[in-house]
């Protein structure tokens, strides 16, 4: 299985957009990049996933640069209720697939 | 609408003691997983199931089991409840090739 290193924690304001990176060097030709949010005393929630360049939905964009051995969550114009923590995932979108979470990034959207 | 449900959402029990958390999803998911989560940490797997009768060992798994009997439940069993098993169990359920996967609210377990 693929590892993923995030950053701990980010600060940020309402309004700015955030990026969060998450690094993932051995990542596989059948992998898939995954990201999840999690509010305190909630389950984890599917944000977005890729499998290369960018994809965008109503919530966030993720870019994935062409050696794929990282990838960018971006979140614009962030609000206070994007205080969360953010897990990237590395797995096969297959059948057999096993979730493994990593530490996650605590993001922290200040006024 | 489907949903992935959990049961009970608080749990105090004795050490020693014999535990079981329920976990109930209506998506007909073939994959089923089971995470504890530690204050401040990340998820981490203690067993997940592929289909009716699969089970697998997670990265955690001494000191709890599940059995997988239909598609909608998987439930997890603490044979023998210690102190440091305290902590928050979510269950997740994902389509076959996919890696959306679908968090119940939680138990929080707490062993005294």
């Amino acid at each position: 299985l693929a590892k993923t290193t995030q950053p701990i924690s980010m600060d940020s304001y309402e309004g700015q957009e955030v990026n969060i990176t998450c690094s993932h060097n051995n990542i596989a030709t059948n992998d898939y990049i995954t990201w999840y949010q999690q509010f305190p005393s909630q389950g984890p929630r599917f944000i977005i996933q890729g499998y290369k360049t960018k994809v965008t939905n109503e919530v966030a964009s993720l870019f994935i640069p062409a050696d794929r051995k990282s990838s960018t969550l971006s979140l614009p114009r962030v609000s206070l209720s994007d205080t969360a923590v953010y897990y990237c995932l590395v797995g096969r979108n297959n059948a057999g697939n096993m979730l493994t979470f990593g530490g996650g990034t605590r993001l922290m959207v200040k006024p | 609408d489907a949903e992935i449900t959990q049961s009970p959402r608080h749990k105090i029990t004795e050490t020693g003691r014999q535990v079981t958390l329920a976990c109930h999803q209506t998506w007909n998911h073939n994959n089923m997983f089971w995470y504890r989560q530690d204050l401040g940490h990340g998820l981490r797997l203690i067993h997940y199931s592929y289909g009716v009768h699969d089970t697998n060992k997670g990265e955690v798994s001494d000191g709890y089991s599940v059995s997988r009997s239909n598609t909608e439940d998987l439930p997890l069993t603490l044979e023998s409840a210690a102190s440091s098993q305290t902590s928050v169990y979510f269950c997740a359920s994902s389509v076959q090739r996919g890696t959306e996967a679908f968090f119940g609210q939680g138990t929080r377990l707490t062993v005294v």
